[in-house]
């Protein structure tokens, strides 16, 4: 079992619509909780993080975490064509303090 | 620019010959993480820094990796005997590691392509 998975994708959305990404991990040790945009041959831009259960929200962005379940989620509301991008979650928590990755979500944003 | 700096971009090597990248963290971080990345998969973690001490090296890392991070500030990631496997994205990202781990910014990352 991989530490971190994600739907690999590829996921299309409408233009406005919301863009649901998922991500579950094994380690329920882990504390932290990232979301990484990564637009091709650039590196990874972080985007929200999250560490109690429940929702954050940041304009478009809302990161949501059920530690119970393992599992964390982000929501892009009114998707943009700029949104196309992969989607990396990362993982860290103590005793295991490397940040882990997954392989990503690629998201396309349909006009 | 106060953000994670890497150095060189992109590198073309010659199979077997040394590289070097250096990798500048944000000045009032003291975590120091090196990831690889190829097309398609998530960053791959190679090693990462506490200050001046390299606290986890990745298993899969073969002895011709090397990272050093002398006086706690900017650090190198030399491959000895490059091979063409290792062509990849080189990603290096820094935090502040206190109570908790803040969350951790990437450099631009150095491309190399073995050849």
């Amino acid at each position: 079992q991989k530490e971190v998975e994600q739907n690999s994708g590829p996921l299309s959305v409408p233009e406005g619509a919301i863009a649901s990404l998922n991500c579950t991990y094994s380690d329920r040790g882990s504390q932290s909780f990232f979301w990484y945009r990564q637009y091709s041959g650039k590196s990874p831009e972080l985007i929200m993080f999250i560490y109690s259960n429940g929702d954050k929200e940041d304009g478009r962005f809302t990161a949501q975490l059920n530690k119970a379940s393992q599992y964390v989620s982000l929501l892009i509301r009114d998707s943009q064509p700029s949104d196309s991008a992969t989607y990396l979650c990362a993982v860290w928590g103590f005793g295991n303090e490397k940040l882990t990755f997954g392989t990503g979500t690629r998201l396309t944003i349909i006009p | 620019d106060t953000g994670v700096s890497q150095d060189p971009r992109h590198k073309i090597t010659k199979r077997g010959q040394n590289v070097t990248f250096r990798c500048d963290p944000i000045s009032e971080h003291n975590r120091l993480y090196w990831y690889r990345q190829t097309l398609g998969q998530g960053p791959e973690f190679l090693t990462y820094f506490q200050n001046e001490a390299q606290l986890e090296k990745s298993r899969l890392l073969s002895d011709r990796f090397s990272a050093e991070r002398p006086k706690g500030s900017f650090s190198t990631l030399e491959i000895q005997r490059t091979e063409q496997g290792d062509s990849a994205m080189y990603l290096c990202a820094s935090s502040w590691r206190d109570i908790m781990n803040t969350e951790a910014f990437f450099g631009q990352g150095t491309r190399l392509t073995v050849v």
